[in-house]
This record gives structure tokens, C-alpha cells and sequence, in this order.
């Protein structure tokens, strides 16, 4: 069975830091990557996703994550945080066979101050 | 268009009372899974329907939950005889369901809580 793991239960920055949210996962095999985020008060949303190819994936608002095979991690980044980016950002993973269910790691809550 | 909607957003309930739990799905959306969120267990996989059919009920969590999907559309979970560790939110997702990967899209919750 595949577990995910994410390392900071609580990150605070400033705004304009950098990001940086550990993500690993544990399954031999194949797996699709995904990084959700959950707003304030909102559902959750996909942020980004990876299945194959370019190890880099770009995101919405300005997230990219990426695909280190050997380490079985999906970190994700953003270079320069805001406000708005105070949320609770969850990583996830599935196997590519069939509609299989996605399992979550227990989130990480991002805090950014000004 | 219309997301994934969930009713009631809200529920409370007495230990030992049954609900149920409403998810409407994406329009043409054949995939359905509900999870559950709790403190300090983050998101837990419940069960997923494929069309009416449930493949993977692997994540129910004891004999009192039961689910199930009529006209390939809205689902019900259920819960006979709540217990206060019911207490969450239940999470549903649809996904197109016709290849592998395909984004799951979340409705907004019910929040269920068992006095």
C-alpha cells in the first residue's frame, strides 16, 4: 500500500519568502503525484498534477513541484509567497491503473504574514 | 458548470442516530470516491464507485458505513448508529473516470458531528 508523508505540519513565512513543502511517498511502482490545496473556508483544489515526462511541473498561481524518482519525493516550491497563499496544502498519489484512490499525506498549513 | 455539491453542509447529530450523506457529482463524471477529513488523520479514502459499482470499499471504516450510487449519479453514504469518532468531514470527489489520472474534483464537505 502506498503512504505519503509531509514533513512540516506548520510553516510560517513572511511575505516574499521562498516556499519550499516537503512531500514523499513510499510505493515501488508507478505512481501519479498531486499537490491540493485547501483555502480558508473552501474545498479543496488542485494545484498541480505529475504523471510522466518533464520532472518540473508547473502549477497554478505560480506553484511548480518536482519529481525526484530516486528520492520518491515531490516537493513543492514558489519562489516568492504571498498573503493569499495561506492555506492548507495537502500532497497526494494514485496508481495509474484503473480510477484508483487518492492518498493524502496530513497536510501541511502555511501560514504567510506580512 | 456546476462542481461536486454536497448536502447537508452541515450535520449534528446524537450518538446512535443514523444520517445520510448527499454527494452530487460533476455532470458526466463516472468516478466517485468520498473520503474523510479528521483532525490529525488528514484525508481518508472511504469507497469509490465506478458507474453504480463499487470496486474498492477497502476504506470503510466498520460494518455501520454503507454507500451507494444510483443512475450513475448521486451517491448516499450512510452511517447507522454514530459514534462521536464519526464526527468529521466527508469529503466527495468526482473524476471523468474514462483513464487513469484524471483530476478528482472536491465538493465542499459535510461536517458531521456526533454528540
Amino acid at each position: 500500500a502506498q503512504s505519503v508523508s509531509q514533513h512540516n505540519h506548520h510553516v510560517i513565512l513572511s511575505e516574499a519568502a521562498s516556499l519550499e513543502l516537503g512531500c514523499n511517498y513510499s510505493y515501488g511502482g508507478t505512481v501519479n503525484l498531486f499537490w491540493y490545496v485547501q483555502y480558508p473556508g473552501q474545498h479543496l483544489q488542485l494545484l498541480l498534477k505529475y504523471f510522466s515526462g518533464d520532472p518540473l511541473v508547473k502549477g497554478i498561481k505560480g506553484f511548480e513541484a518536482v519529481f525526484i524518482k530516486s528520492k520518491f519525493s515531490f516537493n513543492l516550491r514558489k519562489p516568492s509567497v504571498q498573503w493569499s497563499d495561506t492555506a492548507e496544502y495537502f500532497c497526494a498519489v494514485n496508481i495509474p491503473s484503473g480510477n484508483t484512490p487518492l492518498v493524502f499525506g496530513k497536510g501541511t498549513r502555511l501560514s504567510v504574514i506580512a | 458548470g456546476a462542481g461536486v455539491s454536497q448536502s447537508p453542509s452541515n450535520k449534528v447529530t446524537e450518538k446512535g442516530k443514523d444520517v445520510e450523506l448527499r454527494c452530487d457529482p460533476i455532470s458526466g463524471h463516472t468516478a466517485l470516491y468520498w473520503y474523510r477529513q479528521s483532525l490529525g488523520q488528514g484525508l481518508e479514502f472511504l469507497i469509490y464507485f465506478q458507474g453504480n459499482s463499487a470496486p474498492d470499499k477497502s476504506g470503510l471504516p466498520s460494518d455501520r458505513f454503507s454507500a451507494e450510487r444510483t443512475g450513475g449519479s448521486v451517491s448516499t453514504l450512510t452511517i447507522q448508529r454514530t459514534q462521536q469518532e464519526d464526527s468529521a468531514v466527508y469529503l466527495c470527489a468526482s473524476s471523468l473516470g474514462d483513464r487513469t489520472g484524471h483530476e478528482q474534483f472536491f465538493g465542499p464537505g459535510t461536517r458531521l458531528t456526533v454528540l
